[in-house]
């Protein structure tokens, strides 16, 4: 399994762009990139998942260069409710049919006004 | 539509009990997926249950079973409780084996005391 790996804290302010980035050197051929996002005492939430290139939602964009041994999940114009962890998940399309995400320590994302 | 729902929401044991956690999926889901989360690490797969079969699993010791009832509900038994066994158990429910988006729920605080 594809190990990730990503800084264990973050500092931003309000209202500016947040880039997060993760490694995964050792990335297999089928896996997926997938981002969570968790709050304090909350289950994670899926915020995207992409396998190349750039893919974007209502919530964020995740950009994955060509080698695809790294990843950068961007948040625009950040708010004090994005305070949380973002996990970067390496494998299996949304854990494959065993359901098995696999979750690295993440990072801790504070926003400040 | 309700998400998935999980009971005791806060449970204290003491080292030797026996516990049982329980999960309610979103309607229409049919597999569940069962993570411990240590605190200030990411979660970490124990079980998933599809059909009232268990279809993957974790490195847990075999203290740690599960069953998935017919309306699709599961329960988490753990027994011979150790104080490391103290952590977020969380319950994510999807439509069917996979792959397919997890949807975690709130979970359940275990003390072990």
């Amino acid at each position: 399994l594809a190990k990730t790996t990503q800084p264990i804290s973050m500092d931003s302010y309000e209202g500016q762009e947040v880039n997060i980035t993760c490694s995964h050197n050792n990335i297999a051929t089928n896996d997926y990139i997938t981002w969570y996002q968790q709050f304090p005492s909350q289950g994670p939430r899926f915020i995207i998942q992409g396998y190349k290139t750039k893919v974007t939602n209502e919530v964020a964009s995740l950009f994955i260069p060509a080698d695809r041994k790294s990843s950068t999940l961007s948040l625009p114009r950040v708010s004090l409710s994005d305070t949380a962890v973002y996990y970067c998940l390496v494998g299996e399309n949304y854990g494959g049919s065993q359901g098995n995400l696999i979750f690295g320590k993440g990072t801790k994302l504070s926003v400040k006004p | 539509d309700a998400g998935v729902t999980q009971s005791p929401t806060h449970l204290i044991k003491t080292r030797g009990q026996q516990v049982t956690l329980r999960c309610s999926p979103i309607s229409g889901h049919k597999s569940v997926s069962w993570y411990q989360q240590v605190l200030g690490q990411g979660p970490q797969f124990i079980f998933q249950y599809y059909e009232k079969e268990e279809r993957g699993r974790g490195n847990f010791p075999d203290r740690f079973s599960a069953r998935q009832f017919p309306n699709y509900s599961s329960e988490l038994n753990v027994n011979a409780l150790l104080l490391g066994d103290s952590a977020l158990y969380l319950c994510a429910s999807m439509m069917g084996q996979g792959p397919y988006e997890q949807y975690f729920g709130p979970g359940t605080r275990l003390t072990v005391t």
